[in-house]
């Protein structure tokens, strides 16, 4: 099946701090990545729509300044999270449709300390 | 608005049992895809089974088959002969047609017992 990975599967970073996850389709192209955010015990909350070549659409509620999306190629996506905050701390998992089932990457578990 | 429920927060089952995940959505579309995913402890989403809106046969993908009652409006996952390593989180799911969203219920946590 289609592959997509995540990088790094994990980051501790200090409040204030910026930091760059990225999310690669590494055997198809996607021109639409998904960002989700997931908390402890919670389910997936969709946070954005990454669209090559074109702005990121955001859901309601999510902040675009903090959560920065840049969708530069068919294989990548990258999410910001601009002056990290502890309640930031959450796991971050990408994904993108490859004809009918949607392919998730590993997610990436960011601590803000 | 599309939405999917999940009523069971946790189940457990014993070993080699069967065990029922429930499932239920809304949406005005006639066409729509249905998905069930699986999340370990790992945190990594395992896709598992998949049943379109015309789909006229229930899907089935070895140990896991899915009953889809379109009248109700339900989508449940049915596991055969339950293994230790099917304790996890079960998330039903539905495609947004249109922005391609996948929509996700709040999960059943399953543990299975020996």
């Amino acid at each position: 099946g289609a592959v997509v990975s995540q990088h790094p599967s994990w980051v501790i970073c200090k409040s204030g701090t910026s930091v760059k996850i990225e999310c690669r389709s590494l055997d198809f192209q996607a021109t639409t990545m998904f960002w989700y955010r997931q908390f402890p015990k919670q389910s997936l909350m969709l946070m954005a729509t990454s669209n090559e070549g074109s702005k990121a659409t955001y859901e309601q509620g999510v902040e675009k300044d903090k959560f920065l999306i840049n969708h530069a190629s068919l294989t990548l996506s990258t999410l910001t999270v601009t002056s990290a905050h502890p309640e930031d701390s959450s796991f971050y998992i990408c994904s993108a449709w490859n004809r009918y089932e949607q392919y998730f990457g590993p997610g990436t578990r960011l601590t803000v300390t | 608005a599309q939405k999917i429920t999940q009523t069971q927060p946790g189940m457990f089952v014993q070993e080699k049992e069967a065990v029922t995940l429930d499932c239920t959505y809304d949406t005005s579309d006639p066409s729509y895809g249905l998905f069930w995913y699986k999340q370990p402890s790992s945190g990594e989403m395992i896709f598992l089974i998949y049943q379109g809106s015309y789909d006229q046969q229930n899907a089935t993908e070895g140990r896991y088959s899915l009953n889809f009652q379109k009248a109700r409006k339900s989508a449940n996952l049915v596991i055969s002969a339950s293994q230790l390593g099917d304790s996890a989180m079960y998330f039903c799911a539905m495609r947004e047609w249109g922005t391609d969203k996948l929509i996700f219920g709040t999960g059943t946590r399953l543990q299975v017992f020996p």
